[in-house]
C-alpha cells in the first residue's frame, strides 16, 4: 500500500508565486525525500529531512516535517516556469533497504 | 558520468513474448531497485537489491522477475507480459542500503515504456 498521500493532486499557480506541497504518511520513519519528475523522464532527488529534523533549507526550497502528524510539507518560493513537474514524497523505513514513494502532486508555473 | 541507463526506452510487445528490459549503473552503488509509474498510482516498487545475489520482493512483484549477478546491472525479466504490465517502468539505484547514518538519495534512470498487447 502507498505509504505517502501528496495533496494537492494537481496545483496550478502564477509565476513568482509561491507553491506549497503536503504530503501525510502512516507509519513510523527514518526519513523522507522529495522527488521532482519532468514528465515522463526519471526522477531527481531534491531534498532530504531525517526524523529528527523538523525544517530544512535548499536554495528556494522548504522542506518541514512534523513525525507526530505524519505530514510534510514542500515549499517553493518564488515559482518559475522551470518549476512545473510532478513531485512526490517518498518515506525510508527503519530498515533503509526501501522507499515507498506517494502519488504525486503535479505543479503548473503559469508564466 | 554517474548514471543509471535503462534499455530498450521503448517497448511495443505482444502478450506472452518473453522480454528483459536491462539496467545498469557507473556509480558502484549496492543497492538497486525497480518501479512502475501508472497513473494515479505512483511509483510502486516491483524488486530490488541489496547487492550481488541478493534480491527481493517490493509491492507488486507478481509477473516478474530480477537477476543480481553483478552489482552494476539489474535486469528486469518479464517471463509471459500481459496487458496489465503496461506501463512505465524506473530503475534506481543507491549505496549503502543499511547505513542508518548516513541515508542517500536514489538515482534514477530515465525509464522504460512498455506496451503489452
Amino acid at each position: 500500500s502507498q505509504q505517502g498521500e501528496e495533496d494537492p493532486q494537481a496545483l496550478s499557480i502564477q509565476e513568482g508565486e509561491n507553491a506549497t506541497m503536503n504530503c501525510s504518511y502512516k507509519t513510523s520513519i527514518n526519513n523522507l525525500q522529495w522527488y521532482r519528475q519532468n514528465s515522463g523522464r526519471g526522477l531527481v532527488h531534491l531534498i532530504l529531512i531525517r526524523s529528527n529534523e523538523r525544517e530544512k533549507h535548499s536554495g528556494r526550497l522548504r522542506v518541514t516535517l512534523d513525525t507526530s502528524k505524519k505530514s510534510s510539507s514542500l515549499l517553493i518560493t518564488a515559482s518559475r516556469a522551470a518549476d512545473t513537474a510532478s513531485y512526490f514524497c517518498a518515506t525510508g523505513n527503519f530498515g533503509n533497504e526501501k522507499l515507498t514513494f506517494g502519488t504525486g502532486t503535479r505543479l503548473t508555473i503559469i508564466p | 558520468e554517474a548514471q543509471v541507463t535503462q534499455n530498450p526506452r521503448y517497448l511495443i510487445t505482444v502478450t506472452g513474448k518473453k522480454l528483459t528490459v536491462t539496467c545498469s549503473q557507473n556509480m558502484n552503488h549496492e543497492y538497486m531497485s525497480w518501479y512502475r509509474q501508472d497513473p494515479g498510482l505512483g511509483l510502486r516498487q516491483i524488486y530490488y537489491s541489496m547487492n550481488v545475489e541478493v534480491t527481493d520482493k517490493g509491492d507488486v512483484p507478481e509477473g516478474y522477475k530480477v537477476s543480481r549477478k553483478e552489482k552494476r546491472n539489474f535486469p528486469l525479466i518479464l517471463e509471459s507480459p500481459s496487458p496489465n504490465q503496461t506501463s512505465l517502468y524506473f530503475c534506481a539505484s543507491r549505496p549503502r542500503p543499511d547505513d542508518w547514518t548516513s541515508v542517500h538519495e536514489q538515482y534514477f534512470g530515465p525509464g522504460t515504456r512498455l506496451t503489452v498487447t
